[in-house]
């Protein structure tokens, strides 16, 4: 199993480019969600979902959009990047609400 | 989901018991108790959970008090490796379905 697979690892974007982060899992998990961490912060719900066809918005869903077409894939598009949207980006997968979550690597995503 | 407050950070030395103190005094019954952490500036990991039993895995120990208003993450003989941020998370079945973390507590351990 891989667990959860976040590409790219690295991004540099120019502001007003949009660009989409990739979320795997083979997990066979209902639930994902994204997560955004600014330096020395913790860690921002932005979008999640709990099954293919149902998202939600988190806590900082501005700028960004979500689908879910299936269940293994879960992709983040930012629509137009500002730097504010320098960050560390993490998608997390789980079974259901109470079982353990899974996180990848991350996207280290800086816009200039 | 029920607000946590963890203290900012906390020091252990190497081969101590590292134990880390969450409060989440409006807890409610059917909420549980998560602990994860993070370190450095990977995913965060899950370390264990609980509900109102005392809770133990390879990895640490969860004791929640008998009012369930705080619990403690125990790490039973610490390593450099577990220098990170540890995070109590509250949830349950009403409420976003998707972990919210706080700021945590950052701890370092000692040689």
């Amino acid at each position: 199993n891989a667990g959860v697979t976040q590409t790219p690892k690295f991004q540099v974007l120019k502001t007003g480019q949009s660009m989409t982060l990739q979320c795997a899992q083979d997990m066979n998990h209902e639930y994902m969600s994204w997560y955004r961490q600014d330096p020395g912060m913790g860690l921002r719900l932005i979008h999640y979902s709990v099954g293919a066809g149902i998202t939600d918005q988190g806590e900082v869903p501005n700028g960004y959009n979500v689908s879910r077409s299936t269940t293994e894939d879960f992709p983040l598009r930012l629509l137009s990047a500002a730097p504010s949207q320098t960050s560390v980006y993490f998608c997390a997968s789980s079974y259901d609400i109470y079982t353990e979550a899974f996180f990848g690597q991350g996207t280290r995503l800086t816009v200039v | 989901d029920a607000k946590t407050t963890q203290p900012p950070s906390m020091d252990c030395a190497e081969g101590r018991a590292a134990n880390l103190p969450c409060n989440h005094s409006t807890i409610s019954g059917n909420e549980y108790v998560y602990w994860y952490r993070q370190i450095h500036s990977q995913g965060p990991q899950y370390i264990i959970h609980g509900l109102k039993n005392n809770e133990t895995n390879e990895m640490a120990s969860l004791i929640i008090t008998e009012d369930r208003k705080s619990s403690t993450l125990i790490l039973p003989h610490a390593t450099l490796r577990d220098t990170a941020v540890y995070y109590c998370i509250v949830r349950g079945p009403t409420g976003r379905r998707a972990l919210t973390f706080g700021s945590g507590t950052r701890l370092q351990v000692q040689p």
